[in-house]
């Protein structure tokens, strides 16, 4: 049972221009969401955060919108970067509630490729 | 430099041959956690520790184990590898506490091969 779900396996878009990564998650109890970037041979690093209480943060480049209704977050960077190729993995916790055991589910990933 | 250091990077073993993956922090990170990555199923946990003495299953535990007798290290045992486990290994921590949350710290992985 997949709890968190990336559905585009890649995506494509030239630099520049916006990148938009869709991510949509199960459990309504996760409280806290998380957007990592991986490079080749080496481990994700953490780019941004937002919490249930809020619905948007940024951080420079990097916006990410979190649509509780919906279950839906998505992290859009404008404008993209050919450095920006990478795989990037959403991933949600539960950090206030009782069940915080720390544990970060994550999702399959989604290869961005931004072409110069 | 605040890291995680994962050894070796790279592993090539035969079925049934126990090997240890390491796992060190110095950022005095309470939690630690080790995760597999796998086509089209992203990363898994597999086992996960609060503090020193204090370990748990993840969601993929079966195969292996784990100990926390220092608060910097966290090593990965596979004590009779199989084939199934080829994979992407990563060792992360973070500060960890009730309401309180700091990202993950991975390491720059393990790549494990069973034949």
């Amino acid at each position: 049972d997949q709890q968190v779900k990336q559905n585009s396996p890649s995506l494509s878009v030239q630099e520049g221009r916006i990148s938009i990564l869709n991510c949509d998650y199960t459990n309504s109890m996760f409280d806290y969401f998380l957007w990592y970037k991986k490079y080749p041979a080496e481990g994700p690093t953490f780019l941004i955060s937002i919490s249930s209480i809020k619905d948007k943060n940024e951080d420079g480049r990097f916006t990410v919108f979190l649509n509780k209704s919906a279950k839906h977050l998505s992290l859009h960077i404008v404008p993209s970067q050919p450095g920006d190729s990478a795989v990037y993995f959403c991933a949600a916790t539960l950090v206030y509630g009782s069940g915080n055991t720390g544990k970060l589910i994550f999702g399959q990933g989604t290869t961005l490729q931004v072409k110069p | 430099e605040a890291q995680v250091t994962q050894n070796p990077r790279y592993l090539i073993t035969v079925t049934g041959k126990k090997l240890t993956v390491t796992c060190s922090q110095n950022m005095n990170h309470e939690y630690m956690s080790w995760y597999r990555q796998d086509p089209g199923l992203g990363l898994r946990q597999i086992y996960y520790s609060m503090n020193v003495e204090v370990t748990d299953k993840g969601d993929v535990p079966e195969g292996y184990k784990v100990s926390r007798k220092e608060k910097r290290n966290f090593p990965l045992i596979l004590e009779s590898p199989s084939p199934n486990q080829t994979s992407l290994y990563f060792c992360a921590s973070s500060l960890r506490g009730r309401g309180v949350f700091s990202p993950l710290h991975f390491g720059n992985g393990t790549r494990l091969t069973v034949t």
